[in-house]
């Protein structure tokens, strides 16, 4: 069973450009939000993360927009580079229970084209 | 380099065969996970341990499959009599065991059965 369904499978936007990622959820119990990035090669690393308490958080380049209602959230690249080509994973876990338990999103192939 | 690192990086065996995957952690955490990614998904949990204990097993880990962590430090996996199914990348992931958590994921063991 897909818990976090991610959206678009893969994804060609023009360096400088904004690229757009999306996710949603069904589990309820759910209430930590990371993404990860992961290059070829290399395990996933962890780009940035939301609780649902709050509706946007930004660093840098990269932001994350989370609609509880929606059971939905997105992360936005700005002025996309080059470098930020690789797959990225929304992932979510409840924080109860002590420890996370990740359940991510199927990944999204971007690429960044000069 | 202080990360999590795994061993083999690569594996390639016939199917029937055992295999053994390898993964230290970073020094000071006591939380390991095991995943597995499968080509265009995103990982999926296997197994978790808090320091040697071994605390939640995901149903996609069969009685073919085992983990240990005999002195809370390094972690093996064993897969027993290998199927072409269980091709896919091995990953690791540590943690220092806090709430809202980091996972550091190793660069994983890529698994082809023939």
């Amino acid at each position: 069973q897909q818990q976090v369904k991610q959206s678009p499978q893969s994804l060609i936007v023009q360096k400088g450009g904004i690229s757009i990622i999306n996710c949603a959820y069904e589990n309820t119990a759910f209430d930590y939000f990371p993404w990860y990035q992961q290059f070829p090669g290399k395990g996933p690393a962890l780009l940035i993360a939301i609780r649902p308490d709050v509706s946007e958080k930004k660093e840098g380049r990269f932001t994350i927009s989370f609609n509880k209602s929606a059971k939905q959230f997105s992360l936005h690249i700005m002025d996309s580079q080059p470098g930020d080509s690789a797959t990225y994973f929304c992932a979510a876990t409840p924080l109860g229970g002590g420890y996370q338990k990740v359940t991510f999103g199927t990944g999204t192939k971007l690429q960044v084209i000069p | 380099d202080t990360g999590v690192s795994q061993d083999p990086r690569h594996k390639i065996t016939k199917r029937g065969q055992n295999v053994t995957f390898r993964c230290d952690p970073i020094s000071e955490h006591n939380r390991l996970y095991w995943y597995r990614q499968t080509l265009g998904q995103g990982p999926e949990f296997l197994t978790y341990f808090q320091n040697e204990a071994q605390l939640e097993k995901s149903r996609l880990l069969s009685d073919r499959f085992s983990a240990e962590r005999p002195k809370g430090s390094f972690s093996t996996l064993e897969i027993q009599r290998t199927e072409q199914g269980d091709s896919a990348m091995y990953l690791c992931a540590s943690s220092l065991g806090t709430i809202q958590e980091t996972q550091y994921f190793g660069p994983g063991t890529r698994l082809l059965v023939l």
